[in-house]
């Protein structure tokens, strides 16, 4: 497909177990950024990866945080050991880089809930 | 700090009627400026930017948004709102320059509703 894909669309799991989450962006696309999102509520930035450069890790809120983004193309956002508190929703975005007239183009994300 | 506010949680309009939602933002240089929507269960889509030049743009689903600089202001606006423009709206800025992430500031969202 030509969006940014998410997968899984949802994921429930059981506080204190590890989840990941997978994102791949447009082709082309060098940017790379995560978001999460309550319930309705507005964006908060978790990391951002351009091109080869060190990803841009000041938006993760704890050290359960991870993510790795592997041939510059898919992502993976890592959380472990869960918390009731990590329930959200998890937005991928990608965007050329070097652009910053560039939109990005959101996946359609993944609802994580934790039990 | 550089910030962007959305005033309106929520803005509630009639079908046919003309509508805005509202964003203000604070900072520095000249920056470019997004709007998205976002339907129920979904990723946000882009709607219209500004970057340079008139400051009236046109967008996606007949929405246009107005920038206006000495009030530091890119309201979105809709001459004839529809049911289904019913979404959570956000506005966004972009720093120019930085390719940092943290660099893009969205609001906090805006959500309206069209009623029938």
């Amino acid at each position: 497909g030509a969006g940014v894909s998410q997968s899984p669309s949802n994921k429930v799991t059981e506080k204190g177990k590890d989840v990941e989450l997978r994102c791949d962006p447009i082709s082309g696309h060098t940017a790379l950024y995560w978001y999460r999102q309550s319930l309705g509520q507005g964006l908060e930035f978790l990391i951002y990866f351009q091109g080869n450069s060190a990803p841009d890790k000041s938006g993760l809120p704890s050290d359960r945080f991870s993510a790795e983004r592997t041939g510059g193309s898919v992502s993976t956002l890592t959380i472990q050991r869960t918390q009731q508190e990590d329930s959200a929703v998890y937005l991928c975005a990608s965007s050329l880089l070097r652009a910053d007239n560039s939109p990005l183009h959101f996946g359609n994300g993944t609802r994580l809930t934790v039990t | 700090a550089q910030s962007v506010a959305q005033p309106e949680d929520q803005v509630k309009v009639a079908e046919g009627n003309p509508l805005t939602v509202k964003c203000t933002y604070s900072v520095s240089g000249n920056p470019y400026l997004f709007w998205y929507v976002q339907y129920p269960n979904r990723g946000l889509q882009f709607l219209l930017k500004y970057i340079t030049g008139d400051n009236l743009v046109k967008g996606s689903y007949g929405f246009e948004a107005e920038f206006n600089k000495s009030q530091t202001s890119f309201h979105l606006k809709k001459p004839s709102a529809l049911v289904s423009d019913s979404a959570l709206y956000f506005c966004a800025v972009r720093v120019p320059g930085y390719s940092s992430a943290s660099k893009i500031i969205f609001g906090s969202g805006t959500r309206l509703s069209i009623r029938p």
